[in-house]
């Protein structure tokens, strides 16, 4: 069970707008900032959006973070073939003195 | 580029130990806090241990605390984890990484296996 609680799956046509939820508490993403890691399938995760909702480089705009009270939530629009991966929610929880990652979202592109 | 690379896993029988390191390049590794995550084979992402850019402060998940010590040489770049009375639920593949700011910062991970 984890601390931050995600579906464990979502789907999506190429070209729909899918989100993906992450529900917290006030020890962790009511009062820390809120991190997303994409995972493609054989390989390490990678940083999609960090501080609730900023981007690095490189990641397209189709991907975008909120945050409100104590979840959070990862929006992909123009949903491509090559999203398909694992999307995993990440914050520090104060009440655990550690870093809490949600159980992760296996996104299928129908 | 950031570029952090693992190395030091292996088989090792339950009640052995291991040490991880972490070779850090591309970033101004003493910036940044670090962390030592794991992932057994077909599951999720679990946090293993933390510790601050100074190197003294340090959390751990609650399942190693006592086994397993996190340590960094700043002068060299390297992170590293002691691994102390292995047990066959802390088989899974160790990445080191950045989990905060804006640093994209996660190795290809290190196999470890606990069997006998």
């Amino acid at each position: 069970q984890s601390v931050l609680t995600q579906p464990p799956s979502a789907s999506g046509t190429p070209g729909q707008r899918v989100t993906i939820s992450c529900s917290g508490s006030s020890s962790n993403i009511g009062r820390h900032y809120v991190y997303w890691y994409q995972q493609l399938p054989g390989t390490a995760p990678k940083l999609l959006i960090y501080r609730d909702n900023q981007r690095p480089s490189g990641v397209p705009d189709r991907f975008s973070g909120s945050k409100s009270g104590t979840s959070a939530s990862l929006a992909i629009s123009g949903l491509r073939s090559e999203d398909e991966a694992d999307y995993y929610c990440g914050a520090w929880d104060d009440s655990l003195s550690g870093w809490v990652f949600g159980g992760g979202t296996k996104l299928t592109v129908l | 580029q950031v570029q952090l690379v693992e190395s030091g896993g292996g088989v090792v029988q339950p009640g052995g130990s291991l040490r991880l390191s972490c070779a850090a390049s591309g970033f101004t590794f003493r910036s940044h806090g670090m962390h030592w995550v794991r992932q057994a084979a077909g599951k999720g992402l679990e946090w293993v241990a933390f510790i601050r850019l100074d190197g003294i402060t340090k959390y751990y998940v609650d399942s190693v605390k006592g086994r397993f010590t996190i340590s960094r040489d700043n002068s060299k770049n390297t992170l590293f984890l002691q691994m102390n009375s292995l047990r066959a639920e802390d088989t899974a593949l160790y990445y080191c990484a950045i989990l905060s700011g804006s640093v994209d910062g996660w190795g290809q991970g290190t196999l470890v296996t606990v069997s006998s």
